[in-house]
């Protein structure tokens, strides 16, 4: 079985100031991870993803996101919000090993930047 | 636009109608995910083809929801006598997956709305 949990649902940050939005997960084997954005009424935009390697990942639009095994956890990051960042963040896995394609989604967190 | 393509973008129903979404994947993608989206939660995966083949399915696909991918290319999602509990936005999804493993990005297309009055 294969989970992700998103422990916020909005983040509120000031433009300018870092911004981190906290993932969690469980699998049996071991994890694939992504990192995807919606804005409203839209469908989801790839933001990056982890396989194996550098546990710092680096994606579109100025995300990155640290995989960190010992805490079952990737947390995206942004050095500087800004105002356009404000949307809906899901985390999801898959777990490479299951031999299934299922990508199993968060709950997702809201965004919002504070001009 | 070379993008996952959806058609309609929004559907209004009354209960018991059938209804029936497209999905144009990426070319050259082989693979093809139907997922369901309810308001204030994540997608939930419905089913998946490679190429042509319906390779899993989720215990959300009830007996009244069928999909088909009858050409590797295109799919269609049927759902058949509606009810109001199928209200959800439907997301499709591709992407080139390799002969083994499952580290291939899933790209989305921009939902249908569906509305089950």
């Amino acid at each position: 079985a294969q989970s992700v949990a998103q422990p916020e649902d909005q983040v509120n940050v000031a433009e300018g100031n870092p911004l981190t939005v906290k993932c969690t997960y469980s699998v049996s084997g071991n994890p694939y991870l992504f990192w995807y954005v919606q804005y409203p009424n839209r469908g989801l935009q790839f933001l990056l993803k982890y396989i194996t390697g550098d546990n710092l990942v680096k994606g579109s639009y100025g995300f990155e996101a640290e995989f960190n095994k010992s805490q079952t956890s990737f947390h995206l990051k942004k050095p500087s919000a800004l105002v356009s960042d404000s949307a809906l963040y899901f985390c999801a896995v898959r777990d490479i090993l299951g031999g299934y394609q299922k990508v199993t989604f968060g709950t997702g967190t809201k965004l919002q930047v504070i001009p | 636009d070379t993008g996952v393509s959806q058609d309609p973008r929004h559907k209004i129903t009354k209960r018991g109608q059938n209804v029936t979404f497209r999905c144009d994947p990426i070319s050259e993608h082989n693979r093809l995910y139907w997922y369901r989206q309810t308001l204030g939660q994540g997608p939930e995966f419905l089913t998946y083809f490679q190429n042509e083949a319906q390779l899993e399915k989720s215990r959300l696909l009830s007996d009244r929801f069928s999909a088909e991918r009858p050409k590797g290319s295109f799919s269609t999602l049927e759902i058949q006598r509606t009810e109001q509990g199928d209200s959800a936005m439907y997301l499709c999804a591709s992407s080139l997956g390799g002969l083994a493993g499952a580290t291939d990005t899933q790209y989305f297309g921009p939902g249908t709305r569906l509305t089950v009055l």
